[in-house]
């Protein structure tokens, strides 16, 4: 079974302060791509990786940074947490491009509230 | 990008059918995906149909894709209170940078 694990299920944070969402897979995914899900506008991407080191940007990737130092990992950072940054934050995999059906495999989110 | 549009809420009582339409702008979506969020929990992809079929059936639940319209929908058949969730349609195109692009998604409510 594929798995990915955010190191958070929920997390508050101050106005202000450096956030680190953290996601980690475990089936030698390629791709990885952190979303973010707020009530009535469905999921959102805020960046992406097709690989180590790699990444690009989403549709929302203000005020977001990335990081990917190894395959398995990959981290979203908010550089200046603001209360509108206050969501649900979901982090996902894929196999590469070439492989059938191009499933994305969900982790469990990270619920963020920033006071 | 591509656009994806579906209805926010559907109440079904147990034992009947329930029906979630989605509908997409991108003629070149290759895969249109169902996926299915529990309370609490991550996305579960639940079925997925690829562009050149018409329909795709799963135990409970059947696909239906019309790509005259670009019109997917989800049916599922006695629908039970472990269905309530969240659905996604999602769909996937090159034309995207092989990204999904996600609807708001349905709030299923199965009332006894």
């Amino acid at each position: 079974d594929v798995k990915v694990t955010q190191s958070s299920r929920y997390l508050v944070k101050r106005t202000g302060e450096k956030v680190f969402l953290e996601c980690v897979q475990d089936m030698d995914h390629e791709n990885m791509f952190w979303y973010r899900q707020d009530p009535g506008l469905g999921l959102r991407l805020i960046y992406f990786s097709y690989d180590v080191k790699m990444k690009e940007k989403g549709d929302i990737p203000e005020g977001y940074s990335v990081s990917r130092e190894k395959k398995e990992r990959f981290s979203l950072i908010l550089e200046s947490a603001s209360t509108n940054q206050t969501s649900m934050y979901l982090c996902a995999s894929s196999p590469v491009i070439a492989a059938a059906s191009y499933e994305q495999y969900f982790g469990p989110g990270t619920r963020l509230t920033v006071t | 990008g591509e656009d994806v549009e579906q209805s926010l809420f559907l109440s079904v009582r147990e034992g009947d059918s329930s029906v979630i339409n989605c509908t997409y702008t991108d003629s070149s979506s290759t895969y249109l995906y169902w996926y299915k969020q529990e309370p609490g929990a991550g996305l579960q992809l639940l079925t997925y149909i690829f562009s050149n079929m018409d329909m795709k059936q799963d135990q409970r639940l059947t696909v239906l894709l019309n790509k005259k319209d670009k019109h997917l929908s989800l049916r599922i058949a006695d629908t039970q209170t472990g269905d309530s969730a969240i659905y996604f349609c999602a769909g996937f195109s090159r034309s995207n940078d092989y990204k999904l692009s996600f609807g708001a998604g349905t709030t299923v409510t199965v009332r006894a």
